[in-house]
């Protein structure tokens, strides 16, 4: 079935790190992979995605690149910043049915100054 | 432009109890969805809707109900509160069916069943 597995959080990172958070995924036909950012209190965010291989999503100096050879879509960005301290979660859909999105577990970010 | 609100933010209820969770677009919508969230998981899908007048499972409905009248709204059913149904509820909305389709969240209804 399809499938999506993250990193286990919490990831703690000081102002300015540089951050990666690991995603993979299994499925079957072509996904469009997604990350969505749940801030403290709120609900989830589109962050960035990206709908065909090697094509590369990011927003907000995030950035992820849809490998189909690892099956993976991982997070970066160069230097995260206090305000970015929430949890990410990284999904897909598939051209089977409806749009509807499968979740990883999310990871936890804190960043501190 | 509101996007998508849920009512309650917060409830309790008692075993045996019955509420309904509300949910409410106002971006013209077709797809709509219900999901849960529970400490340390992703997101779970219950009940989608494709339109007004259709509606269907997701991967765990039991307990749930819902109903498309309109396509603004989007009601999730409670009908017999049981402690298993203690998390966050998050309703979300899509335009159009498709691959490269964002769903809007609204900012979610935490549930507790003692």
């Amino acid at each position: 079935g399809n499938s999506v597995t993250q990193m286990e959080g919490p990831v703690t990172l000081s102002e300015e790190a540089f951050l990666t958070i690991n995603c993979t995924y299994t499925a079957t036909g072509y996904p469009s992979l997604f990350w969505y950012v749940q801030y403290p209190g709120e609900g989830l965010q589109l962050l960035l995605k990206a709908t065909k291989a090697d094509d590369k999503g990011s927003n907000k100096g995030f950035e992820a690149t849809y490998r189909k050879e690892t099956t993976s879509f991982h997070l970066e960005k160069g230097s995260v910043q206090v305000s970015d301290s929430a949890v990410y979660f990284c999904a897909l859909t598939t051209s089977v049915g409806t749009d509807k999105l499968i979740f990883g577990t999310g990871t936890r970010l804190q960043v501190f100054p | 432009n509101a996007g998508v609100t849920q009512t309650p933010k917060f409830r309790i209820l008692k075993i045996g109890q019955s509420m309904t969770l509300q949910c409410t677009q106002d971006m013209n919508h077709n797809y709509m969805y219900w999901y849960r969230q529970d400490p340390g998981m992703g997101l779970k899908l219950i009940y989608y809707s494709v339109g007004a007048g259709i509606t269907d499972k997701g991967e765990v409905p039991n307990g749930y109900n819902v109903s498309r009248s309109t396509t603004e709204d989007f009601p999730l059913r409670l009908e017999l509160a049981a402690p298993s149904q203690t998390s966050v509820y998050f309703c979300a909305s899509s335009g159009l069916a498709g691959l490269q389709e964002t769903q809007y969240f609204g900012p979610g209804t935490r549930l507790l069943v003692l």
